[in-house]
């Protein structure tokens, strides 16, 4: 089955520990892209990457890192998590031939900051 | 990316179609109209997309109106599984294109009995 994973799914953190959010897709896409969701802001990008190595900044990046080491993975890592940081996180993924028509998207990471 | 504006809420009943409507007056010539939606804070789902032509998939079809300021989503025989929230999204295609879906408020279509 074509899917988005992520894990963990919920956390609970406190102020300052490192911690890792996975994703990882099976549909052998370039295109791979993380979003976070607040209410009444909606949902805003952080980081994208087009392909293996290749990754830039979105809309709302500071606090967060990302790596494309392998074309169906792509960590969101918050080095030093900070409350603001509480939040739904989702990956999504696409195939990228000039477009994207339809962006798949993971199942969401809800992340706590205490 | 054009702006879109939608209803930020609808109701429909089971059974019958729903017409979730979206205006993007700014739009360029080449940029599409894409459907998500998103059931209750799960990760958004596609529907749909177009350009100029009317579209049709297994879930919706897409009506975009002639000069293209406009369109509408519809469901055509809504159940209760279909209320989420709907994002209608404007966005350019193309190799300077980001794949950044810029998602608005939506529209909260809620199907009852």
């Amino acid at each position: 089955e074509a899917q988005v994973t992520q894990n963990p799914r919920y956390l609970i953190t406190v102020t300052g520990k490192k911690l890792t959010v996975t994703c990882s897709q099976n549909m052998n896409h370039e295109y791979m892209s993380w979003y976070r969701q607040d209410p009444g802001l909606g949902l805003r990008q952080i980081y994208y990457s087009m392909n293996v190595e290749v990754t830039d900044k979105g809309d709302v990046p500071e606090g967060y890192k990302v790596s494309r080491k392998e074309k169906r993975n792509f960590p969101l890592i918050l080095e030093s998590p900070s409350p603001n940081q509480t939040s739904l996180y989702f990956c999504a993924s696409s195939s990228w031939t000039g477009n994207y028509n339809e962006q798949f998207f993971g199942p969401g990471t809800r992340l706590t900051v205490l | 990316d054009a702006k879109t504006t939608q209803p930020p809420s609808m109701d429909c009943a089971e059974g019958r179609a729903a017409n979730l409507p979206c205006n993007h007056s700014t739009i360029s010539g080449n940029e599409y109209v894409y459907w998500y939606r998103q059931i209750h804070s799960q990760g958004p789902q596609y529907i749909i997309h177009g350009l100029k032509n009317n579209e049709t998939n297994e879930m919706a079809s897409l009506i975009i109106t002639e000069d293209r300021k406009s369109s509408t989503l519809i469901l055509p025989h809504a159940t209760l599984r279909d209320t989420a929230v709907y994002y209608c999204i404007v966005r350019v295609e193309g190799s300077s294109n980001t794949g950044k879906l810029i998602f608005g408020q939506g529209t909260t279509l809620q199907v009852k009995p």
